[in-house]
């Protein structure tokens, strides 16, 4: 069970518009920044996100992230196969005095 | 250019030890605080560790605090993951991955991720 929650799963169709949830509570999305990692089938992950909507220099602008309280969400635009992947947000926690991350969202493009 | 490279992992049987190693190189080793982040075969990520820029500061996620020690050589550019008393659910690929900013706590490099499986 992870500390955040994000849906196991989600289907979208070529050019259109996605988005993950993230769910926490306020000693992680609610006190401190979200990042978001992108991982393709068999490679390491790669930040997608940082400071809750910042582009890493690299990264497409069809990709872009909000904040409000303690859930976080990703929306990726013109949705491409390559786009096919699994999502991970993460935040550091206070409580736990680590990084937690949530369970995954695996992007389906029809 | 920034590389880090994960060494060390292979198969242990349950109860044993082992040490990984990650190597950094393209950027100043000492002016970052650095993970480790685990991830058990088609499970998602988990994180596991974290040392300071100086080595100073360290925690652990509670799964494997008590059983593994993080530290940190600057002078080498390398740091460290000491695994002792594993178990089967040790077992997993794990990434090094670079701090990039302290307070935002984001992972803007990562190893290509070693994998350890504990096994009898």
């Amino acid at each position: 069970q992870s500390v955040l929650t994000q849906p196991p799963s989600v289907s979208a169709a070529p050019r259109q518009r996605v988005t993950i949830s993230c769910s926490g509570s306020g000693s992680n999305i609610g006190s401190n920044a979200v990042n978001w990692y992108q991982q393709l089938p068999g490679k390491a992950p790669i930040l997608l996100i940082y400071f809750d909507n910042r582009l890493p220099s690299g990264v497409s602008d069809r990709f872009s992230a909000s904040k409000s309280g303690t859930s976080a969400s990703l929306a990726i635009s013109g949705l491409q196969s390559e786009d096919e992947a699994d999502y991970y947000c993460a935040a550091w926690d206070d409580s736990l005095n680590g990084v937690v991350f949530g369970g995954g969202t695996k992007l389906n493009v029809l | 250019q920034v590389h880090l490279v994960e060494s060390g992992g292979g198969v242990v049987q349950p109860g044993r030890s082992l040490t990984l190693s990650c190597a950094a190189s393209g950027f100043t080793f000492s002016s970052f605080g650095m993970h480790w982040v685990r991830q058990a075969p088609g499970k998602g990520l988990e994180w596991v560790a974290i040392i300071s820029l100086d080595g100073r500061n360290k925690n652990y996620a509670d799964s494997v605090r008590g059983r593994f020690t993080i530290s940190r050589d600057n002078s080498q550019n390398i740091f460290y993951l000491q695994m002792n008393s594993l178990r089967t659910e040790d077992t997993a690929v794990y990434y090094c991955a670079r701090e990039e900013g302290f307070v935002i706590k984001n992972f803007d490099y990562w190893g290509q991720g070693t994998l350890v499986t504990v096994s009898s």
